[in-house]
């Protein structure tokens, strides 16, 4: 499976700290992308990353990646209790995405 | 972006009866896709909703089960057929437009709860 897989499963950190969120995957990729998705919600796009790109940067979010390491970060700087979601990473072979385990943050006020 | 709404958002239904799932995007897209989402899990894909074609199911999906139409570039549905407990799920509708970095959206979901 290409699944990815994101660790750590879960993140607990104060308001004003920043959190990093790494994502690995298994095949060849064009694209990545970062997704929010607060408590039983819809998914909202954060970032794409392209496979030649090492790294994006989008307010308070960097995204980085390592297409030799097969895996990609996500820092949220300066995070707030609205930060509060899971995370997904989600990879692409061809045109479809799969995504990864995710990772669920809590920021604490 | 696209904008992509689906209704219903939430519904509950009894076991042996079938929900039709409705998904329209503000704007013509190339490639749409459901996903299910079980709880406290990730996302998995059930199929890549195909316009004027069959849709191409991923593994451990069958037509049967989870039929799909796509009659046009902006609207798609997925019904889940005869309903199980196990059917209990977010089901979540997305789409990829004509750019060509391929970024894919998605809609509110469906929260589906099956007695």
């Amino acid at each position: 499976s290409q699944q990815g897989e994101e660790d750590p499963q879960a993140l607990s950190i104060q308001e004003g700290e920043n959190a990093t969120m790494n994502c690995s995957y298994k095949t060849s990729i064009n694209n990545l992308q970062w997704y929010r998705q607060n408590s039983g919600r819809g998914l909202v796009h954060l970032i794409l990353i392209r496979s030649n790109e090492r790294e994006k940067h989008s307010g308070r979010l960097r995204v980085t990646l390592d297409t030799s390491k097969k895996s990609s970060s996500l820092l949220i700087t300066a995070s707030r209790a609205a930060d509060t979601a899971s995370y997904f990473c989600a990879t692409d072979g061809t045109y479809k995405y799969i995504f990864g385990t995710g990772t669920r943050l809590k920021v604490l006020a | 972006s696209a904008v992509i709404s689906q209704k219903p958002s939430r519904d509950i239904c009894q076991r042996g009866t079938s929900l039709t799932i409705q998904c329209q995007v503000d704007s013509q897209v190339t490639m749409m896709f459901w996903y299910r989402q079980q709880p406290g899990q990730s996302l998995t894909l059930i199929a890549t909703a195909n316009q004027g074609s069959e849709a191409t199911y991923e593994s451990g999906f069958v037509i049967d089960k989870f039929p799909i139409s796509r009659p046009n570039l902006t609207f798609s549905t997925l019904t889940v057929s005869n309903m199980s407990p196990e059917d209990s799920s977010i089901y979540l509708c997305s789409a990829q437009g004509w750019s060509s970095y391929n970024e894919q959206f998605f809609g509110p979901g469906t929260r589906l709860t099956v007695l």
